[in-house]
């Protein structure tokens, strides 16, 4: 069965610094979002893409993150700096069909 | 959207029914049931849907009662690694944006 592959599956790095993650949705899934879980709760949506456009990015940090989506395929979320605060379960999923998602494994960071 | 109220656990013995209840009074005509689970270390998974019928599927059946302000996602023989955190979502069909609330911890035991 297809999966949507996120890397890294961990990451840590230091306060102040860049750190992207990416994602490869299922094939002909137009739809991507990027979600943030912190240990806890519930996911967050950040962003949602329909093919390379962005259709929500209502509760991105737009001041230190950034998400793109170039040619409708892959993904990469960017925090530049990183904080403390951003410590968290970082999941990408993608639809071809608005009732049902499906999420990749998640990358784990944590900010030092 | 409207919001979901669940138990903040669970637990139910290994071969049994797990029986996941979730409030959703203020829900409106237009808005559909969903639930997803999260096995530990692992992204959401979808589960099942549904507006107003009951509905069945592999993994589970969801019951909405006839007002609609309640639904329970039933697990008929509940295993081992059903052990996950379990999400009510409601939302329109159409709007694509899932929002997730704590869910139910449901632990199911040898």
């Amino acid at each position: 069965e297809a999966e949507v592959a996120q890397s890294p599956r961990y990451k840590i790095t230091e306060k102040s610094q860049a750190v992207a993650f990416w994602c490869d949705p299922i094939s002909g899934h137009a739809t991507l979002y990027w979600y943030r879980q912190i240990l806890g709760q519930g996911p967050e949506l950040l962003v949602q893409f329909q093919d390379e456009s962005v259709v929500d990015d209502s509760q991105l940090p737009k001041d230190r993150f950034s998400a793109e989506r170039l040619k409708g395929v892959d993904s990469t979320l960017k925090i530049q700096p990183a904080e403390l605060g951003d410590s968290a379960m970082y999941l990408c999923a993608s639809s071809s069909e608005v009732e049902k998602l499906f999420f990749g494994s998640g990358t784990q960071l944590s900010v030092l | 959207d409207a919001k979901t109220t669940q138990p903040p656990s669970m637990d139910c013995a290994e071969g049994r029914a797990a029986n996941l209840p979730c409030n959703h009074s203020t829900i409106s005509g237009n808005e559909y049931v969903y639930w997803y689970r999260q096995i530990h270390s692992q992204g959401p998974q979808y589960i099942i849907h549904g507006l107003k019928n009951n509905e069945t599927n592999e993994m589970a059946s969801l019951i909405i009662t006839e007002d609609r302000k309640s639904s329970t996602l039933i697990l008929p023989h509940a295993t081992l690694r059903d052990t996950a955190v379990y999400y009510c979502i409601v939302k329109v069909q159409g709007a694509q944006k899932l929002v997730f609330g704590q869910g139910t911890r449901l632990t199911i035991n040898p």
